[in-house]
């Protein structure tokens, strides 16, 4: 079964810093990968969609990296800015699984000014 | 355009009653998932829609949930006989390639 995790659960950072988060899997045999944002009483919206074929997206600010057989996806921020706070989700979709997506439990990310 | 909606945003229901959750998905999304993300369990999923086909309920976790969707598109989430640790947000999601987007929710409530 695959178990998705994430480091850390919090994060608190001054405005302006660069910073990563990490994610891990258990099972590489993932089809993507998918990072989102989620906003307090909001639902989620999809940041960036790695394949399994490829290695890393871009979108602006954010990088996100997929190492497939070690089991590991970074999110990297950079130059935080206080409307980053939210809680970052990443999730994956399995090759033998259905369509459904396993998440991890999510890193709550707060920008201080 | 429009994205996914869900309908009411909060529910707050007795213990034993049954509840109905709606989700519009982003038209022409073939696809159509329901999560619940509960405080200690994070996102769960509970059931996938494609298209014709029959759904995939194996995350449902137990025989008073079921689902439903109409024509292709509008999905209906039962829960029959609610019980408190029914309380969560139910999240709908639809694509149409290989990445799902998310609807605001619903809070349920159970007291």
């Amino acid at each position: 079964k695959q178990e998705v995790t994430q480091i850390p659960a919090a994060l608190s950072v001054p405005e302006g810093e660069n910073l990563v988060l990490n994610c891990s899997f258990t099972d590489s045999a993932i089809y993507n990968l998918q990072w989102f944002r989620q906003d307090p009483g909001k639902g989620l919206t999809s940041l960036l969609l790695i394949q399994s074929s490829q290695r890393e997206q871009t979108s602006g600010r954010l990088n996100a990296s997929l190492d497939k057989s070690s089991g590991r996806s970074t999110l990297y921020i950079a130059a935080s800015q206080p409307g980053d706070s939210a809680t970052y989700l990443c999730a994956v979709r399995n090759n033998n699984a259905g369509n459904m997506l396993t998440f991890g439990g999510g890193t709550r990310l707060m920008v201080k000014p | 355009g429009a994205g996914v909606s869900q309908s009411p945003s909060n529910k707050v229901t007795e213990k034993g009653k049954d509840v109905e959750l709606r989700c519009d998905p982003i038209s022409g999304h073939t696809a159509l998932y329901w999560y619940r993300q509960s405080l200690g369990q994070g996102l769960e999923f509970l059931i996938y829609f494609q298209g014709n086909s029959a759904p995939d309920k194996s995350g449902l976790p137990s025989d008073r949930f079921s689902a439903e969707r109409t024509g292709g598109s509008v999905s209906t989430l039962t829960i029959q006989r609610t019980q408190q640790e029914d309380s969560a947000v139910y999240l709908c999601a639809s694509s149409w390639n290989y990445e799902q987007y998310f609807g605001p929710g619903t809070r349920l409530t159970v007291t």
